[in-house]
């Protein structure tokens, strides 16, 4: 089971922002440790999207963006295209169990 | 190019082993720990375990902790997972993922795998 909850679907148009949550607690993202973002799309591989709660590894566009308050994190993608469809996940370390991921969220672009 | 190539994978009875190999090329292999993710079917993503730079540290998770152990040989680039008394709730596509920053464990998977699919089944 995971430690840290995502929202299992959001949607928008293309041209959107949408914003995906990560919820933990005091024993990992609050716990000071950063937070880090993968996408996957369809059938293929987790891609390191989002690493240090805020930093883009080289060839990530700008649209996609990081933040970490407290106990949760997000990942805003602005000006939504039809190639962000995918699953996201967020990941931290947690004191008890180590490395985790997070629930899950599959972005839809209507 | 970083490439990471698992292989290994397949359709074993509950309680046998196997053993999962990942060929890593395009980075200093040594300088690096390295990661197993798994992932069930339909399902999400859950750590496994990972292995410094040495192979002298290796921490996993609870769920396969005293049954998988992961190991790496750096003369030969690869990444191993021995995976024993198997259950049908392992069976998942397993990815291998380098981790960053250099030396540390404690970092992000940058690169990934194409996975390798374990079905537990009778």
């Amino acid at each position: 089971q995971s430690v840290l909850t995502q929202p299992p679907s959001v949607s928008g148009a293309p041209g959107q922002r949408v914003t995906i949550s990560c919820t933990g607690s005091s024993s990992n993202i609050g716990a000071g440790y950063d937070v880090h973002w993968y996408q996957q799309l369809p059938g293929t591989a987790p891609k390191l999207l989002i690493y240090g709660n805020t930093n883009r590894p080289s060839g990530v566009p700008d649209r996609f963006s990081g933040s970490k308050s407290g106990t949760s994190a997000s990942l805003a993608v602005t000006g939504l295209q039809a190639e962000d469809e995918a699953d996201y996940y967020c990941q931290s370390y947690d004191s008890s169990l180590s490395r985790v991921f997070g629930t899950g969220t599959k972005v839809t672009v209507l | 190019e970083v490439q990471l190539l698992e292989s290994g994978g397949g359709l074993v009875q509950p309680g046998e082993s196997l053993r999962l190999s990942c060929a890593a090329s395009g980075f200093t292999f040594s300088s690096f720990a390295m990661s197993w993710v798994r992932q069930p079917p339909g399902k999400g993503l859950e750590w496994v375990s990972v292995i410094n730079v040495s192979g002298g540290s290796t921490y996993y998770a609870d769920s396969v902790k005293g049954r998988f152990t992961i190991s790496r040989d750096n003369s030969k680039r690869t990444l191993y997972l021995q995976v024993n008394s198997l259950r049908a709730e392992d069976t998942a596509v397993y990815y291998c993922a380098k981790v960053a920053p250099e030396m540390t464990t404690w970092g992000y998977f940058d690169y990934w795998g194409q996975g390798t699919l374990v079905t537990v089944s009778s």
